[in-house]
């Protein structure tokens, strides 16, 4: 069965410290990738986004994500976290070509800055 | 996310109770969806409408009717609301290009007591 997988729920960094969020998938072949961010009371922004090609893919806030075939991975990075960083942050997949575009989403992680 | 409106933002209901979840979107996209997010569950998906004119139940469809009513709106229904449907909702809207990228709105706060 299709699915994703962020381990960790909760994870809490000093403020400017580095960042990697796991994420992992099982799927038939590989899918696009996204990840999404939530602030508090807000809905899911595009954070970035993997198709193909560069296995490094950059986005907005100064995130940055590698796609991994070899692992099923899709990690979520950041060099230097900063407090308005703190948020849920959502993994997800959809089929290549699915005619739905149906995303599957990971559970979440909760992101928490300490000054 | 100024392209995709839902109404109302917060809302409390008695049990047996119906309401309507209102969405739309200006960004002329063809394939709207209505998501439903519970804590530690991530996001599941209750209907989608790949165009106007029709729908598809996604994962938890029960309890719920949606009517994309033209390409700008799509609306989700609780005939009978059950505590069990406490949540919050989310209307997303999907680009028609390369990589099924989907835009939310801010969501609805649904409390059923």
């Amino acid at each position: 069965a299709q699915s994703v997988t962020q381990p960790d729920i909760h994870i809490t960094v000093s403020e400017g410290a580095s960042l990697e969020l796991r994420c992992n998938y099982s799927y038939g072949a590989t899918p696009y990738l996204f990840w999404y961010v939530q602030s508090p009371g807000q809905g899911l922004q595009l954070l970035l986004k993997y198709f193909s090609g560069d296995t490094l893919v950059q986005g907005i806030k100064g995130f940055e994500a590698e796609f991994k075939r070899s692992q099923s991975s899709f990690n979520l990075r950041k060099p230097s976290v900063h407090w308005s960083d703190a948020a849920e942050y959502f993994c997800a997949v959809a089929p290549v070509g699915g005619s739905q575009g149906n995303l599957i989403f990971g559970k979440g992680t909760k992101l928490s800055v300490k000054p | 996310n100024a392209g995709v409106t839902q109404t109302p933002k917060f809302q409390v209901l008695k049990t047996g109770q119906s309401m309507t979840l209102q969405c739309a979107q200006d960004m002329n996209h063809n394939s709207m969806y209505w998501y439903r997010q519970d804590p530690g569950m991530g996001l599941r998906l209750i209907y989608y409408s790949a165009s106007e004119g029709t729908t598809d139940k996604g994962e938890v469809p029960n309890g719920y009717n949606v009517s994309r009513l033209n390409k700008r709106e799509f609306s989700l229904r609780l005939e009978s609301a059950a505590p069990s449907q406490t949540s919050v909702y989310f209307c997303a809207t999907r680009t028609g290009l390369r990589g099924n990228t989907i835009y939310f709105g801010e969501g609805s706060w649904l409390t059923v007591v």
